[in-house]
């Protein structure tokens, strides 16, 4: 079954912990994005990865990580700097970066603090 | 950067009925527009896109048409279903070759 997984379904954070969500792909596309997504709002991109050991930051990306080692993976940790990180993130995939590239989406991690 | 706004935000339509959802973005130098459905607890998924280079697209009973005079582009749903009760996301693609997403539309079909 070709796809994109993402574990777990849900994930509690106590005040200053570090959570890692993860993501994992075997579609075998190149580029990996990370989104978060509030009640009533459209999907806001954390960080995305056009290639394995290279990562770059979208539009609110402060208070969180990612790492690329593998092209098959893609966790993102949501650090303890993050303030307001209760939300519903999604990971994506698409071939490439290029124009027209579609994204496929992920079934999402939902993020609850305690 | 890029700005895309939906309307309306909540539609109900009668069971057979056709909805449709109209977006707007503001580059016009965007050139990609894919439509996404997300059920509860749910991933998006893609139904339809379409490239700048087209007007309209269709797949069954879903049509997605582009006037990139206006920049807006509508997704058309005909003989709708319960099952086509969900939230549904436009989205543009920039310049910079990253998707700019509406905040969603949350269709009702009732039976």
């Amino acid at each position: 079954d070709g796809g994109i997984t993402q574990s777990p379904k849900y994930l509690f954070r106590k005040e200053g912990q570090n959570v890692t969500l993860s993501c994992e792909q075997n579609l075998n596309h190149d580029a990996m994005y990370w989104y978060r997504q509030d009640p009533g709002q459209g999907l806001r991109l954390i960080y995305y990865s056009q290639i394995v050991n290279d990562f770059q930051k979208g539009d609110i990306a402060e208070g969180y990580s990612v790492s690329r080692e593998k092209k098959e993976s893609f966790p993102l940790t949501v650090t303890s700097a993050q303030k307001n990180p209760t939300a519903f993130y999604l990971c994506a995939s698409s071939h490439n970066v290029g124009v027209g590239e579609t994204q496929y989406f992920g079934p999402g991690t939902r993020l609850l603090v305690l | 950067g890029e700005n895309v706004e939906q309307h309306p935000s909540t539609l109900s339509v009668q069971e057979g009925d056709s909805a449709v959802i109209k977006c707007t973005y503001s580059d016009s130098a965007s050139n990609y527009f894919p439509w996404y459905k997300q059920e509860l607890g749910k991933g998006p998924q893609l139904i339809i896109d379409i490239r700048s280079n087209v007007g309209e697209k269709k797949d069954q009973r879903i049509a997605v048409t582009l006037n990139k005079t206006a920049k807006h582009f509508s997704l058309h749903i005909t003989e709708t279903q319960p099952e086509d009760s969900a939230v549904y996301f436009c989205a543009a693609k920039t310049p910079e070759n990253r998707l700019a997403f509406g905040k969603g539309n949350q269709v009702v079909v009732i039976p």
